[in-house]
């Protein structure tokens, strides 16, 4: 069954640090490019992590950048995000997605873990 | 960065309507390179379409895409109960790779 699976959301407080992991299975993780999305509550979806199948190359959004850390271990079938230095507005919902270049679309999605960063 | 504008924010329908969604590009966009995606509650956005008019695997006829440049259109023929959900309209872009999403259409039962 082709699948994803995010761990790892939970409750932090600002300037504290969370790492997301997402599991993968039915398909060959170690040939697409992953992303981490998220929304926040209200709010449309936004991008904020690419890695490529290989870890040789990745993205991040603005918003995020020098604080989130997106790795793969493709022996373990693995995404990860690790997020440090969160803030509020950090608070969201988080999606890993499979991406699909040749379709140019995500065609398979994580069902999300909450973070929520709160005094 | 390219931005999207989805329309209307809210759409009330009833079953066996039919529903248009709209999104709207700020520059022109490859057909190659839009899709749209449908979110339930508690689940992980579905895409439905991509290359602007192609259905993704297992994806009902009723649902159908269309459009180019800066204008692209989700119809849903005959809405059933289960389409009532949240749709969002994605572009790629490159270079730099950038992926953006619209803000999405609520659409709601009648």
């Amino acid at each position: 069954q082709v699948q994803l699976e995010e761990v790892g959301g939970g409750v932090v407080q600002p300037g504290g640090s969370l790492r997301l992991s997402c599991s993968a299975s039915g398909f060959i993780f170690s040939a697409y490019g992953m992303h981490w999305i998220r929304r926040a509550p209200g709010k449309g979806l936004e991008c904020v992590a690419f890695i490529w199948f290989d870890g040789s190359d990745k993205y991040y959004a603005e918003s995020v950048k020098g604080r989130f850390t997106i790795s793969r271990d493709n022996s373990k079938h693995t995404l990860y995000l690790q997020m440090n230095s969160l803030r509020p507005e950090d608070t969201a919902v988080y999606y890993c997605a499979k991406w699909d270049g040749d379709l140019a679309a995500f065609d398979i999605w994580g069902q999300g873990t909450m973070v929520t960063v709160s005094s | 960065e390219i931005v999207l504008t989805q329309s209307p924010g809210t759409l009330s329908l009833s079953p066996g309507e039919r529903a248009t969604l709209s999104c709207r590009a700020s520059q022109s966009v490859s057909r190659t390179y839009l899709a749209w995606y449908q979110q339930k509650p508690g689940q992980g956005p579905r895409l439905l379409i991509y290359g602007a008019s192609t259905r993704a695997t297992g994806i009902p006829d009723r649902f159908s895409g269309s459009g180019s440049g800066t204008d692209f259109t989700l119809t849903i023929s005959g809405l059933e109960p289960e389409d009532f959900a949240l749709y969002y309209c994605q572009q790629y872009h490159r270079p730099p790779p950038t992926i953006t999403f619209g803000q999405g259409t609520r659409l709601e039962m009648k």
